[in-house]
C-alpha cells in the first residue's frame, strides 16, 4: 500500500492526553515523522525518527511510538496552543519515497 | 536562523507554465537535500519532488514527473520548481522544505511560508 491513513479529527480536553494515529504498510519498516500546522502557517516538525524532538519542542508533551503498521503521536497535558492539524510522514518502499498522511485536526476542548 | 522564502506564484491559465523559486539562508544550502511540498486549499500536504545536495539525483511524485522539474543552484542558495501544462488541480500553496541530516534525515526540519499558485481561466 502507498497510503498513510489518519483520523480526520480528534478532540481532547485541556490538560488531558491525546494520541493521534497513522496507519500504513510502510510503517512496518520505516519510522514516521510528525508535523504540526496551525492555520495560515507552514508546517513545523515536532517529531522525527522513532521518538526525537527538534530543539524547541517540549519533551514532556510530545512523544511518538510505532507498533506494527501504526505510528502514534502522543500529546501529554494538552495545551490550548496544541490545537492544530497534525500530519505523519514516512516512506513507501514500493512507490513514492515520501508520503504524508491526510492529517488530523486536533481540537482542544 | 534558517530562512526559506518562496516566490514566483500567481494566477496562471490552464495549460500555462510557472517557475517557482526558493531563496535559502542561515545554513549551508549545499549540505541539505531539498524538497517541494504542496497543499491545495483546505487539503492536506502532498510531496511534489526532492533533489539531493549536489543536484544529481531527483525524485518526483508519480503523478507529476512529466510536468514538473526541480532544480537547484548551490552557489546562489536557490531551489526551483518549473511547472508546465498546469491544471486546475495544481492550485495549491507550494512550500519549499529542507531535509534534515543524520538522525534527522528523511524529515523536513524547516519549511518556508509557501507561494500560492492558482490555475484558473
Amino acid at each position: 500500500s502507498s497510503e498513510l491513513t489518519q483520523d480526520p479529527a480528534v478532540s481532547v480536553t485541556l490538560g488531558q492526553t491525546v494520541r493521534i494515529a497513522c496507519q500504513g504498510a510502510g510503517l512496518r519498516t520505516y519510522s514516521a515523522n510528525w508535523y504540526q500546522q496551525k492555520p495560515g502557517q507552514g508546517p513545523i516538525l515536532v517529531i522525527f525518527g522513532e521518538n526525537n524532538r527538534p530543539s524547541g519542542i517540549p519533551p514532556d508533551r510530545f512523544s511518538a511510538s510505532r507498533s506494527g503498521d501504526t505510528a502514534s503521536l502522543t500529546i501529554t497535558g494538552t495545551q490550548a496552543e496544541d490545537e492544530a492539524d497534525y500530519y505523519c510522514q514516512s516512506r513507501d518502499s514500493s512507490g513514492n519515497p515520501v508520503l504524508f498522511g491526510g492529517g488530523t485536526k486536533l481540537t482542544v476542548l | 536562523e534558517v530562512h526559506l522564502v518562496e516566490s514566483g506564484g500567481g494566477l496562471v491559465k490552464p495549460g500555462g507554465s510557472l517557475r517557482l523559486s526558493c531563496a535559502a539562508s542561515g545554513f549551508v544550502f549545499g549540505n541539505h537535500h531539498m524538497n517541494w511540498v504542496r497543499q491545495a486549499p483546505g487539503k492536506g500536504l502532498e510531496w511534489v519532488a526532492s533533489i539531493t545536495r549536489d543536484g544529481r539525483h531527483i525524485l518526483y511524485a508519480d503523478s507529476l514527473k512529466d510536468r514538473f522539474s526541480i532544480s537547484r543552484d548551490n552557489p546562489t542558495n536557490s531551489l526551483y520548481l518549473e511547472m508546465s501544462s498546469l491544471r486546475a488541480e495544481d492550485t495549491a500553496l507550494y512550500y519549499c522544505a529542507r531535509e534534515g541530516v543524520g538522525a534527522n534525515g528523511g524529515s523536513f526540519d524547516h519549511w518556508g511560508q509557501g507561494t500560492l499558485v492558482t490555475v484558473s481561466p
